[in-house]
């Protein structure tokens, strides 16, 4: 089965960059995402990945990915105390329309 | 925008007893999915569903049941409420548009067995 996973923790001083990393074990992965959950809220996705792609870039975020060693990585730049949160990283496998989720990363951004 | 609710935003149920969770998309989405979150564990897939009447069991539906008898509506059913139950549950709906193929969460239901 698929298999997802990321560190659990995160620090950060603000304003700097953050790089939250993941890996997953499913070749067949046709999308990768990065959903971020905010204290007493559901997922909101933040960004997503073709598997096809090596990187993609939206205003602060960069997401890099790395098919070979199947290693996803998500770049936050001048992070801000906004962004203190619990950042998912999940696999989308061929046609299936479940995904899978890693543990998450709890990003703890400190003035 | 898509919306999906839940109905309970904290519940506290004794054990043995039978417990609902509601959830409702908006969105005319066909997919709908029941997750279960604990630290250090992540999301884990209870059931899912494809479409109104039809189920499929996740990664740990053992516990767990689901009805959905609309195409809005989503509910996950603790047939006798166990300890181990209690988590933070979250509730989604799925699209593909275009190429892109995205799930949408709810605020998610915190439960707490005693």
């Amino acid at each position: 089965g698929e298999d997802v996973e990321q560190s659990l923790f995160l620090s950060v001083r603000e304003g700097d960059s953050s790089v939250i990393n993941c890996t997953y074990t499913d070749s067949s992965s046709t999308y990768l995402y990065w959903y971020k959950q905010e204290p007493g809220a559901g997922l909101q996705l933040l960004t997503y990945i073709f598997s096809n792609m090596d990187m993609k870039q939206d205003q602060r975020l960069t997401v890099l990915l790395n098919k070979k060693d199947k290693h996803l990585s998500l770049r936050i730049a001048d992070t801000q105390t906004g962004d203190s949160a619990i950042y998912f990283c999940a696999e989308k496998a061929g046609a299936d329309y479940k995904l899978s989720f890693g543990a998450g990363t709890t990003v703890t951004v400190r003035a | 925008d898509v919306k999906v609710t839940q109905s309970s935003r904290y519940l506290v149920k004794r054990t043995g007893e039978k417990v609902f969770l509601e959830c409702v998309q908006d969105m005319d989405h066909e997919n709908m999915f029941w997750y279960r979150q604990d630290p250090g564990l992540g999301l884990r897939l209870i059931y899912f569903s494809y479409d109104v009447k039809m189920k499929e069991k996740g990664d740990i539906p053992e516990g767990y049941s689901v009805s959905r008898e609309k195409k809005e509506r989503f509910s996950l059913i603790l047939e006798s409420a166990s300890t181990n139950q209690t988590s933070m549950y979250l509730c989604a709906s799925s699209r593909l548009a275009g190429d892109v193929y995205e799930q949408f969460f709810g605020p998610g239901t915190r439960l707490t067995v005693l």
